[in-house]
Formats: C-alpha cells, structure tokens, sequence
C-alpha cells in the first residue's frame, strides 16, 4: 500500500523565517513520482512540482527548494525567507507508476503554514 | 490560457437525491481526474478518465461514477447520496503523454452539501 505522511499539522512562523515542511512516503512500486502542491486559502489547490524517483538531485526555485532522499524516504520543502503569502496548506503527494497505482495521487494530510507579520 | 473549471460552485442535495458535477479541462489536456477532499480524511482520489475510457478508480462505491465526453470534458455522477459525501470535489487535468502527463492542474471545486 502506498502511503505519505506529513507529521506536522500546523507551523506558524514570523515573516523572513526559514521553515521547513517534512514529507515522508511509503510505495513498493520501484518507480513514481512525488509531488508538492499548495493550496491557499481561496481553495484552488497550485501544482509546485514533480519529482521522479530516480532523481535524486535537490531543485530550487527562487525561495523554494525541495531535498529528495530515496534512502530516508522523504521529499521535504524548504521556504526561504518566508512571506505572508506563502500562508496556505502545503500538500505532498505520490503517484506509483505499477498499473493499479498509475496517476493516482496518494495524498499526505497537509501541512498549514501561517506566516505572520 | 484557461484552467479548468468546474460546475456549478456550490451544490445542496437531500440524502437519497442524485448529484451531478461537471468539469472542463485546460485546452489541449485529455486525461480528467476527480478528488474527493473531505474533512479529516484529506484528500482522496476517485477516478481517471483518458479519451472517453475510465483508466483508474479509488476505493469507492459504485454509485460514485462518471464519464468523459468527446470533448474531454467530465461528469462525476454521486447516486443514493449519504451525509458523509459532504466534501469539496475536486476535478484535475493533465496532458496525454510524457513526464509531465503526471502532473494534474486542479480546478476550484465543487462544494457538495448533503443534508
């Protein structure tokens, strides 16, 4: 069974603050894909990014960055220098390419970031 | 370019009643994918339809079904609704082929109330 938790429910944070956004996942299946989504509170839910399993290689954009580790098997987001507007709920998600878990989207239970002034 | 879009906004049924939710894809994407987010159980999926054919389904009952028309546009159909299928509704799309086909574009929601 595929599987991603987000520990942390709740982060509140002050403006220009680094905060951190765990993700740790569970798949049998030896390739897939993860992904990151926000959704702020107007409730449109905003594709961040992709990342396949056989990427290792972190990715930054901007204040965002991702750090992928396969053998720890988590897929954490990295805000830099936090900004009232990054508030929303931050979403980590799988999708397992074997046929059963194809384009399915195994969701973790969010993360809602507050950012305050 | 516009996103996609989903019908109508919000939804009221009584329990037992049928509920029907509409989706438009982004121009050009011919896979549409449906989400049910209800509170406390987060986010889960429900269905995959590519050119007309449903591709995948998530652990739900038969009464919660759907189609892809020509144009790609979809409908999810909820039939004999029940309290617990109050949630937001969720649509998604992506292109057919390549890398990026795994990356679905969600529209705004449908809110479905069931009383």
């Amino acid at each position: 069974a595929q599987k991603v938790t987000q520990a942390q429910t709740e982060i509140s944070v002050v403006e220009k603050e680094d905060v951190t956004l765990d993700c740790v996942y569970e798949t049998r299946d030896t390739t897939y894909y993860l992904f990151w989504y926000k959704q702020p509170p107007s409730g449109e839910l905003v594709f961040l990014i992709r990342r396949n399993s056989f990427d290792e290689q972190n990715e930054i954009s901007g204040r965002y960055s991702w750090n992928f580790q396969k053998s720890t098997s988590s897929f954490n987001f990295t805000i830099t220098a936090s900004q009232v507007v990054d508030s929303a709920v931050y979403f980590c998600a799988l999708s397992g390419l074997n046929a059963g878990n194809n384009r399915k989207l195994i969701w973790g239970l969010g993360t809602s970031l507050a950012v305050n002034p | 370019e516009a996103g996609v879009t989903q019908s109508p906004t919000h939804l009221i049924k009584t329990r037992g009643q049928q509920a029907t939710l509409r989706c438009s894809p982004i121009s050009g994407h011919t896979s549409v994918y449906w989400y049910q987010q209800a509170l406390g159980l987060g986010l889960q999926f429900l269905l995959w339809y590519d050119e007309g054919e449903e591709r995948n389904r998530g652990n739900f009952p038969p009464r919660f079904s759907g189609r892809q028309f020509p144009n790609y546009s979809s409908e999810l159909n909820v039939n004999a609704l029940e309290l617990e299928d109050s949630a937001l509704y969720l649509c998604a799309s992506s292109s057919r082929t390549g890398p990026s086909s795994y990356e679905q574009y969600f529209g705004p929601g449908t809110r479905l109330t069931v009383t």
